[in-house]
């Protein structure tokens, strides 16, 4: 299976400010994938993110508050900009394999766990 | 519409016996995968399991199985000789194939086991 790390695991943010958090994989992947998860609460879709392409956004997510970047098939980032307490969540990227045999499996990074003040 | 309901906030189990959470979900398509996940206090999001729609035998892997009943559009999962390492927060997901390839996810329920 994909193995994911992010950067960073946690941090602690002044509102107004902005954070960028990175995802790296060890294999080449085409779909790259951005959730959040707010204290208490499941798992949303932020975006989409393919290599080459502008991401797509989910309904309530928007460029200018939560830009990527997806340089290539390995890597990419999430800007949180201009921060408030309401961003507080933990933010993961997640990556599609599909295996051989038809199986298609869904991997998260580690997370980032961040806490805006 | 709810696409992932999964209606037990929270479960008890004691050690070394057996436990099903529950899943169902909501679709039109014919084309979808099922997905469980571990969520343990760290935060990280561990996969458990896959079934997609024309698998015609439940997924195992290890301890963990999925019971899918297609009619019923249920997928619970079962989780056999419960460990305590096994408390968690436990999310069923759905993903369907004809549109994008998003996850949707119920509200999880959370296993607590006891020794």
């Amino acid at each position: 299976s994909a193995v994911i790390s992010q950067k960073p695991s946690r941090d602690i943010c002044q509102r107004g400010t902005s954070l960028t958090i990175q995802c790296q994989v060890d294999s080449q992947v085409t779909m790259m994938f951005w959730y959040r998860q707010q204290p208490g609460q499941s798992l949303t879709l932020i975006a989409t993110a393919n290599q080459g392409s502008e991401a797509t956004y989910e309904s309530g997510f928007v460029i200018d508050k939560f830009p990527i970047s997806r340089p290539n098939l390995t890597f990419s980032t999430l800007t949180v900009s201009n921060m408030s307490p309401e961003d507080s969540s933990i933010y993961l990227c997640s990556v599609e394999e599909r295996l051989k045999g038809g199986s298609d499996e869904q991997y998260f990074g580690p997370g980032t766990r961040l806490t805006v003040t | 519409a709810q696409k992932i309901t999964q209606t037990q906030p929270g479960m008890f189990v004691q050690e070394k016996e057996a436990v099903t959470l529950d899943c169902t979900y909501d679709t039109s398509d014919q084309s979808y995968g099922l997905f469980w996940y571990k969520q343990p206090s760290s935060g990280e999001m561990i996969f458990l399991i896959y079934q997609g729609s024309y698998d015609e035998q439940n997924a195992t892997e290890g301890r963990y199985s999925l019971n899918f009943q297609k009619a019923r559009k249920s997928a619970n999962l079962v989780i056999s000789a419960s460990q305590l390492g096994d408390s968690a927060m436990y999310f069923c997901a759905m993903r369907e194939t004809s549109g994008s390839e998003k996850l949707v996810f119920g509200k999880g329920t959370k296993l607590t086991v006891n020794p």
